[in-house]
């Protein structure tokens, strides 16, 4: 079963405009991670957030969470053509620890 | 050079047929991790190694077999492949590193069509 469910599914936006996309998830969390993935290609890890942390910056990207909520968001600023790709959130569940689970992820395209 | 590799990266096959996809990776990492992606599914585990004794199924391990013949190793098998089996299918590695969390490194991914 999927613990990370993710919204929107497709997003499609100008270069310089802000992309946010939102994961929820189950069960509690040791810690959230956000994946991206090109077309076809592996997945790279973007950023990771701890269950402690409320939210956390790594360049044009920033990545909050809500604990009580059960939600994380990625926000990715002033937005390039080439941020187009697919973005997934990963949580790594108390219960599991190391084993993440992915969410179904969000395809974002930039538009030049 | 790629710190995770996977071969082979398409490979076309007929239903019945066995077919082995290997990963190797060069980061000296102990958790090795095989997924299947199908589209609007996102990735799905299906056999997790924490180290080279310990291998655990995976939320769909039916259908397939792994073997991990090193630490650097990984290798996953369908014994029969049927079209549904039809994915891409991604290999990653994890360590807890200084942090304590578990990022991911994933491999390039094999496309894999059964017929």
């Amino acid at each position: 079963s999927q613990q990370g469910e993710e919204d929107p599914q497709a997003l499609s936006i100008q270069e310089g405009e802000n992309a946010t996309m939102n994961c929820s998830y189950k069960t509690s969390i040791n810690n959230l991670q956000w994946y991206r993935q090109n077309s076809g290609r592996g997945l790279v890890h973007l950023i990771l957030i701890r269950s402690n942390e409320r939210e956390k910056h790594s360049g044009r990207l920033r990545v909050t969470l809500d604990t009580s909520k059960k939600s994380s968001s990625l926000l990715i600023t002033a937005s390039r053509a080439a941020d187009t790709a697919s973005y997934f959130c990963a949580t790594d569940a108390v219960s599991n620890t190391g084993k993440l689970i992915f969410g179904q992820g969000t395809t974002l395209q930039v538009k030049p | 050079d790629a710190d995770v590799t996977q071969t082979p990266r398409n490979r076309i096959t007929k239903t019945g047929k066995r077919i082995m996809l290997e990963c190797s990776q060069t980061k000296g990492h102990d958790r090795m991790y095989w997924y299947r992606q199908d589209p609007g599914l996102g990735l799905r585990l299906i056999y997790y190694s924490f180290d080279v004794k310990d291998i655990n199924k995976g939320e769909i391990s039916d259908g397939y077999s792994v073997s991990r013949q090193a630490q650097a190793k990984f290798s996953l098998s369908l014994e029969s492949a049927i079209p549904n089996q039809t994915a891409l299918y991604f290999c990653a590695t994890s360590d807890p590193g200084t942090s304590g969390s578990y990022e991911q490194f994933f491999g390039p991914g094999t496309r894999l069509t059964v017929l």
